[in-house]
């Protein structure tokens, strides 16, 4: 069985341009969690998204931020106008419907910011 | 809301040696436990969780915790470490429920670099 997928695994974009990031949950996984790793520092929740529906936001930054989960597809977070301290990993994870069953991770992409 | 506390940055240690990663949290309800380990440039992995029932929780490459709720610590802890074992590994928390997910809280990272 296939992990959680993220692509892609590196990424550089200059300040104000757009990044997307994109993660496909395992198979059978309907519940998708975004976290982001800045350099030294632990990984800290930005986003829980069950399909189509957005249940938890609370730590991501108010604005240029997005993210979804699409019936069909992979989940986007998308940053919109990049500025340098976006750099770090953004880690997905993903878990079956009960918040006991473990949170698969991916492997991550590394958004640099020139 | 949760938090977690690592108690030291870096451990360095000598092979075949002891070691023990020191993890302390904090909750208004009640919660599950987790220890992941992150290789470098990858993601993490999960060590071993606590959800109920027994204190002492074995999980994968020889690695075990205990729960301690009187003092909210959840010590990892393996009686002999190998060069392999050289990671950051991470203690996290979610709040606990059957029905629903639940974020990870993640505390700092503790370095652990095991020396021939």
């Amino acid at each position: 069985n296939a992990g959680v997928m993220q692509n892609p695994r590196h990424l550089v974009r200059r300040r104000g341009q757009e990044a997307r990031l994109r993660c496909s949950p395992m198979k059978g996984h309907s519940h998708v969690y975004w976290y982001r790793q800045l350099p030294e520092e632990g990984l800290k929740f930005m986003v829980y998204l069950q399909k189509e529906n957005i249940i938890d936001e609370s730590g991501m930054p108010k604005e240029r931020f997005s993210a979804e989960f699409p019936k069909e597809g992979p989940s986007i977070l998308r940053i919109q106008q990049v500025v340098r301290g976006d750099s770090a990993a953004y880690f997905c994870a993903s878990s079956l419907i009960r918040s006991y069953n473990e949170q698969f991770f991916g492997p991550g992409t590394r958004l640099t910011v020139l | 809301a949760q938090s977690v506390t690592q108690l030291d940055s870096q451990v360095p240690v000598f092979e075949e040696a002891p070691v023990e990663l020191r993890c302390n949290y904090s909750s208004s309800v009640s919660v599950y436990l987790f220890w992941y380990v992150q290789y470098p440039n990858q993601g993490l992995q999960l060590l071993l969780k606590y959800l109920s029932g027994s204190t002492l929780v074995k999980g994968i490459n020889g690695f075990e915790a205990e729960f301690n709720k009187s003092q909210t610590s959840f010590h990892l802890r393996k009686p002999s470490v190998h060069i392999s074992d050289t990671a950051e590994y991470f203690c996290a928390v979610s709040a606990a429920s059957e029905t629903s997910g639940s974020r990870l809280t993640f505390g700092e990272g503790t370095q652990l670099t095991v020396n021939p």
